[in-house]
C-alpha cells in the first residue's frame, strides 16, 4: 500500500502568488516525521521543512508553511509568494521509525513539479 | 543546513566495469548514510542503509552484490557499482541522518550522480 501519496503530477501558479502542494500519508505508527523536499532540474534534493507527529503548532521555514491536519493524515506544503526559482519537483517523505533510535526509513511521494508562471 | 557532498556528480563508464560514488558530511558526523536510486520522473528507492562499522542493509530486491556500500568513517560512505550494465544507469543519490531539533532525525542529501554505462 502507498504510503505517501501526492495526488497532483503537475501544478501552475503564476509568480507572487501562492500554492498549495498536497500530500497524505498513512501510518499506524504514533511516531513520525514529515518531509518536504525541492528537487529542480539539477538533481539535487533540497530539504525544505520538516513537522513531527508530536508537534503542536505548524512548522514554517521561511516562505514555506506546513498545514498538518493529523486526523486527516495530510501534510500539504504552502508555498507563499512564488519565485519562479520554485519550479521544480517537489516531494513529501515520511520517516517511520523501524526499531528506533537512528534505524529509520524515509518513505516518498511521487511528487509533484510546479511550475512558476511570470 | 548539513552539507552532504556526492562525487561524482556525472560519470560515464563502459559496460563490466566499475564505478565508485562517494558521499562525504561535510560538517557533522553521520553514521547512518542511506543510498537511493531514481529513475528519470520517478520518485527516490531507497537501495540501501549505510551504518558507520557494520554492514549495510540493503532492501528487498536489491542486489548487495552489485552494490557494494562501505561505511568506514563517521564521515564518509560509498556505492560501488560492480561490472555495470546499461540497465544500471540511473541517478543514484545518497543521504546522511542528522539531528534536526532536539532527538528528531531528518536527512540531508548530496548533490546526486548520474551514471551512464555504454
Amino acid at each position: 500500500a502507498q504510503k505517501i501519496t501526492q495526488t497532483q503530477p503537475g501544478m501552475f501558479v503564476q509568480e507572487k502568488e501562492a500554492v498549495t502542494l498536497d500530500c497524505t500519508y498513512d501510518t499506524s505508527d504514533p511516531s513520525y516525521g514529515l518531509f518536504w523536499y525541492k528537487q529542480p532540474s539539477s538533481g539535487e534534493m533540497i530539504f525544505l521543512i520538516y513537522q513531527g507527529s508530536y508537534d503542536q503548532q505548524n512548522a514554517t521555514e521561511g516562505r514555506y508553511s506546513l498545514n498538518f491536519q493529523k486526523a486527516r493524515k495530510s501534510a500539504n506544503l504552502v508555498i507563499s509568494a512564488s519565485q519562479l526559482g520554485d519550479s521544480a519537483m517537489y516531494f513529501c517523505a515520511m520517516r517511520e521509525d523501524r526499531s528506533g533510535g537512528s534505524n529509520y526509513k524515509l518513505t516518498f511521494g511521487k511528487g509533484t513539479l510546479l511550475t512558476v508562471n511570470p | 543546513g548539513a552539507v552532504v557532498s556526492q562525487h561524482p556528480s556525472r560519470v560515464i563508464c563502459k559496460s563490466g566495469t566499475s564505478v565508485k560514488i562517494e558521499c562525504r558530511s561535510l560538517d557533522f558526523q553521520a553514521t547512518t548514510m542511506f543510498w537511493y536510486r531514481q529513475f528519470p520522473k520517478k520518485s527516490l528507492m531507497l537501495m540501501a542503509t549505510s551504518n558507520e562499522g557494520s554492514k549495510a542493509t540493503y532492501e528487498q530486491g536489491v542486489e548487495k552484490d552489485k552494490f557494494l556500500i562501505n561505511h568506514a568513517s563517521l564521515t564518509l560512505s560509498t556505492l560501488t557499482v560492480t561490472s555495470a550494465h546499461p540497465e544500471d544507469s540511473s541517478f543514484y543519490i545518497c543521504s546522511a541522518s542528522y539531528y534536526l531539533k532536539g532527538s528528531e532525525e531528518g536527512a540531508f542529501f548530496g548533490q546526486g550522480t548520474r551514471l551512464t554505462v555504454v
